[in-house]
């Protein structure tokens, strides 16, 4: 079975320094997605960034990119310019292409100081 | 465009009842997931519904059941209430081909407490 394991329960972050949260998966597919996804204090649930494991180019969005190593299985989120908006549980997801469900980290708290 | 919704937002039961959560999926959306999230947890796969059919299934015993509707609102039902199932449901819906969605839009999901 597929595995998500995120290793820091809690970070944090000076406001407007960077911050690299970590994450690791365990499968035997070799073509998956990947995604980070943000938990606000408010609960809802949003999309930050994905990766297709088939491309090799490192996605971004604004202020958030991705370091994808598929070799190592590991799939780190990279936030710029950190924003007090950012605080948040950060959950790493993974779904396989031939499933329909997702698997999560168990998250990571960043806060963010002023 | 309105997002999902789910209702309601805190529910409290008692071991050994039955509870029904609901979520109304974003406009355009065929397809509903549901999750139990623990306190301190990443969201487990309970079970999802593509076009009013059950359509892949985590680890939950039976007592777990769902519903999805013509409109693609969906139901979740827990039968037998154990203290294990406090947590947060959360729902989240998608537009996909046979359930094979590239993004998910969750809801703000229910809080249950069982005692």
């Amino acid at each position: 079975a597929q595995t998500v394991t995120q290793s820091q329960p809690e970070m944090s972050v000076q406001e407007a320094e960077t911050v690299t949260l970590s994450c690791t998966y365990d499968t035997s597919e070799s073509d998956y997605y990947l995604f980070w996804y943000k938990q606000p204090p408010s609960r809802q649930m949003i999309l930050v960034i994905r990766q297709e494991a088939y491309k090799q180019q490192n996605a971004t969005e604004n202020r958030f990119s991705v370091n994808f190593q598929k070799a190592a299985k590991s799939f780190s989120l990279k936030i710029s310019d950190s924003q007090l908006g950012d605080a948040a549980m950060y959950f790493c997801a993974y779904r396989g292409v031939n499933f329909n469900k997702f698997y999560f980290g168990s998250g990571t708290k960043l806060n963010v100081k002023p | 465009e309105t997002g999902v919704t789910q209702s309601p937002t805190h529910l409290i039961k008692t071991r050994g009842q039955q509870v029904t959560l609901r979520c109304s999926s974003q406009s355009g959306h065929n397809t509903v997931s549901w999750y139990q999230q623990a306190l301190g947890q990443g969201p487990q796969f309970i079970f999802q519904y593509y076009r009013e059919e059950e359509n892949g299934r985590g680890n939950f015993p039976p007592r777990f059941s769902g519903l999805q509707f013509p409109n693609y609102s969906s139901e979740l039902n827990v039968n037998a209430l154990e203290l294990d199932d406090s947590a947060l449901y959360l729902c989240a819906s998608s537009s996909s081909d046979r359930g094979y969605a590239y993004e998910q839009y969750f809801g703000p999901g229910t809080r249950l407490t069982v005692t």
